[in-house]
C-alpha cells in the first residue's frame, strides 16, 4: 500500500523559507507525478507544481519564481521549497502522486504550514 | 492558463435526489479532467479520472461525462455520506488548475 507522509516544520517566518518533505513509502518514485498542492483555511485547492522522472518540473505560474520541487529517488522522497514567504502562503500543504493519464490517486494527510512572525 | 469553472458553487439536496455539478474548461482538455471529493477535515479523494473512469471502490451512484470544455459528475441518488465539496481538476496541461469546488449538502 502507498503511503505519502509529509514533514516540516508548522511555523515559518515572514520572508524566510518553507521547505517541506514527503517521504513515499509502498512504492516507487519513478514514472509518476509528484506534486504538492496547498489549501488555505477554508478555501479550494491550489496547485502548485509537478516533477516528473526526477526532471521535469512545472510551475503555477503564480508562485513559479518562488517554488522548487525536487525528487530524490535514492530516498523516496519529494521536496518543495517556496522562498521569500508571506501569510498568504498559510495553508495545509498536500504532497499527491499521479499516475500516467490519471488524476491524484494517493494524498498525504497533508501538513498545515502557519506564516507568522 | 486554462482556467476551470464549477457551477455551482453550492447546493442542498435531500436524500434520494439526483445531483448534477458541471465543470466548464476555458480550453479543450479532451478527457484530461479528474474529479474529487473532500469530505471536511479530510483529505481529497479522487472519484473519477479521464472524465468517466470510475475509480476502484467508489459507488456506482457516481458517475461522470463530458469531453472537451464541458464535463460533469452525476450523483443518481445523494446519500448522506455523499456530503463533501467536489473539485474537477483539468491535467491535460500544466498548470493542473482545479475549479473553485462545490458544497454539497444535505436538506
Amino acid at each position: 500500500q502507498v503511503q505519502l507522509q509529509e514533514s516540516g516544520p508548522g511555523l515559518v517566518r515572514p520572508s524566510e523559507t518553507l521547505s517541506l518533505t514527503c517521504t513515499v513509502s509502498g512504492g516507487s518514485t519513478s514514472s509518476y507525478y509528484w506534486s504538492w498542492i496547498r489549501q488555505p483555511p477554508g478555501k479550494g485547492l491550489e496547485w502548485i507544481g509537478y516533477v516528473f522522472n526526477s526532471g521535469s518540473t512545472h510551475y503555477n505560474p503564480s508562485l513559479k519564481s518562488r517554488v522548487t520541487i525536487s525528487v530524490d529517488t535514492s530516498k523516496n522522497q519529494v521536496s518543495l521549497n517556496l522562498i521569500s514567504v508571506t501569510v498568504a502562503d498559510t495553508a495545509v500543504y498536500y504532497c499527491a502522486r499521479a499516475p500516467l493519464s490519471s488524476g491524484y490517486d494517493y494524498w498525504g494527510q497533508g501538513t498545515l504550514v502557519t506564516v507568522s512572525s | 492558463d486554462i482556467q476551470m469553472t464549477q457551477s455551482p458553487s453550492s447546493l442542498s439536496a435531500s436524500v434520494g435526489d439526483k445531483v448534477t455539478i458541471t465543470c466548464r474548461a476555458s480550453l479543450g482538455i479532451s478527457n484530461y479532467l479528474a474529479w474529487y471529493q473532500q469530505k471536511p477535515g479530510k483529505v481529497p479523494k479522487l472519484l473519477i479520472s479521464t472524465a468517466s473512469t470510475l475509480q476502484s471502490g467508489v459507488p456506482s451512484r457516481f458517475s461522470g461525462s463530458g469531453s472537451g470544455t464541458d464535463f460533469s459528475l452525476t450523483i443518481s441518488s445523494l446519500q448522506p455520506e455523499d456530503v463533501a465539496t467536489y473539485y474537477c481538476q483539468n491535467y491535460n496541461s500544466a498548470p493542473w488548475t482545479f475549479g473553485q469546488g462545490t458544497k454539497v449538502e444535505i436538506k
